[in-house]
């Protein structure tokens, strides 16, 4: 089965900066792979995916890339603010196939 | 649509109890799916359902975690006899068929076994 390892576990960026969060991947065959977003308490919600027909794809401060070789995607968020602090789950599933999985998480937190 | 609704919010029970954790999806959606969130394992899949018929109960840890789907619009997810090691937040999701691939996730349930 598919297998997802995220990194790095914990993140702090002074507000402002940019964070990178990298995920690999180990099914050939997957080719959607979406971020979700969890706040303190709060449920995980979808904030950018690509598909593997793309390479990158970007939605305002944030941009996901992928390396369909190299079985890597990164989330790229640009002049951070203190609201993106949280927690960041990168996941992978081959298209047709239901089950996503999710990496382990990545702790992000902006230092005003 | 007001979202993925479960209850309890917030579940703390002894050990050896009998725990139900209820999942309304969003109406329309085809696929039902319950995770399990620790801070060890991160989210994990349990069970997935489509069209109310169990997919994939793989991810299911042991005979004492059971769920149903008796129609489209609720499903359960049962711990019997409950331990310590069950404590996490549990999460229903659901999404419409497969081409938009966005889970929905509701506000999760929290589970305290004593």
């Amino acid at each position: 089965g598919e297998n997802v390892e995220q990194h790095p576990s914990t993140l702090s960026v002074q507000e402002g900066d940019s964070a990178v969060i990298k995920c690999t991947y180990s099914d050939s065959a997957s080719n959607y792979f979406p971020w979700y977003k969890q706040e303190l308490g709060k449920r995980p919600q979808l904030i950018i995916d690509i598909r593997s027909n793309v390479g990158e794809k970007k939605d305002q401060r944030i941009a996901v890339t992928l390396n369909k070789t190299a079985k890597h995607f990164s989330l790229h968020i640009t002049e951070t603010q203190p609201e993106d602090s949280a927690v960041y789950f990168c996941a992978a599933s081959a298209f047709g196939n239901e089950k996503l999985t999710f990496g382990t998480g990545t702790r992000l937190t902006i230092i005003p | 649509d007001a979202g993925v609704i479960q209850s309890p919010r917030h579940e703390v029970t002894e050990m050896g109890q009998e725990v139900t954790l209820r999942c309304k999806p969003i109406s329309g959606h085809d696929y039902l799916f319950w995770y399990r969130q620790t801070m060890m394992r991160g989210l994990e899949l349990l069970i997935y359902f489509n069209n109310n018929v169990p997919i994939d109960d793989s991810g299911m840890p042991e005979d004492r975690f059971s769920a149903k789907m008796p129609n489209a619009s609720f499903s359960t997810l049962k711990i019997q006899p409950s331990e310590p090691r069950d404590s996490a937040v549990y999460f229903c999701a659901s999404s419409r068929i497969l081409n938009t691939g966005e889970l929905f996730f509701g506000e999760g349930s929290r589970l305290t076994v004593l």
